[in-house]
């Protein structure tokens, strides 16, 4: 059993859709990450969260420590945010990567 | 915008060749680190540094060594490419602090090794 595991693996949407990503892990932690990586394999970061929740646009990521577990919520969601969206896990400064959702957004 | 940079994004070579990617970042950071990512699979984590003259290896045993004589340059090297080396190389940096802090990913590199 991986030690971050995300679901779903794929996900399709329409435009405007709400789109909910999930994280769990398995360690304790000291942070958490949401990565976003397009086609063509660059890597953004989106949020980086310890605890409660945390907006930048229509992207929102929310933390439950005691249960280890994150969210990733998109709001009325677009084409441009198909990408594999990635939890990574951070302890002792080094990083445990999930291995992503696949989003496809159709118009 | 991207302050880390890699070269080459794309690379064909035949076995056994020796072959560096680079990696070199503009915003001063301590930290920087080397990626391994096959295709629709989890980044493993081959080489970091902390800073000048410091590196170790990560959890991926991947045969390549890398040095930190700068701390804008971190390079990658395979001394003997293996159809196994085939895969995505991502380098990344983030400031040493209190605390964590965000990755800034370069572009990656994509390796084939024929």
């Amino acid at each position: 059993k991986n030690e971050v595991e995300q679901s779903p693996q794929n996900l399709t949407a329409q435009e405007g859709e709400f789109i909910t990503i999930n994280c769990s892990y398995s360690v304790g932690i000291s942070a958490l990450h949401w990565l976003q990586q397009h086609p063509g394999g660059g890597i953004v970061s989106l949020f980086m969260l310890s605890s409660g929740k945390k907006k930048h646009g229509r992207l929102i990521a929310t933390i439950n420590i005691q249960e280890k577990h994150s969210s990733l919520h998109i709001t009325a969601s677009h084409p441009r945010d198909s990408a594999v969206y990635i939890c990574a896990v951070e302890g002792g400064d080094k990083l445990i990567f999930g291995t992503g959702t696949r989003l496809q957004v159709f118009p | 915008e991207a302050d880390i940079y890699q070269t080459p994004r794309y690379l064909v070579i035949g076995t056994g060749k020796k072959i560096t990617l680079e990696c070199s970042q503009t915003m001063g950071h301590d930290k920087m680190y080397w990626y391994q990512q096959d295709p629709g699979m989890e980044l493993h984590l081959i080489h970091y540094s902390y800073g000048v003259n410091s590196t170790e290896k990560g959890d991926l045993s991947s045969e390549s060594t890398v040095s930190r004589i700068r701390t804008e340059h971190f390079p990658l090297t395979l001394e003997s490419a293996r159809p196994s080396h085939t895969s995505q190389y991502l380098c990344a940096s983030r400031e040493r602090g209190a605390g964590a802090n965000v990755l800034t990913f370069g572009a990656g590199s994509r390796l084939t090794v024929l």
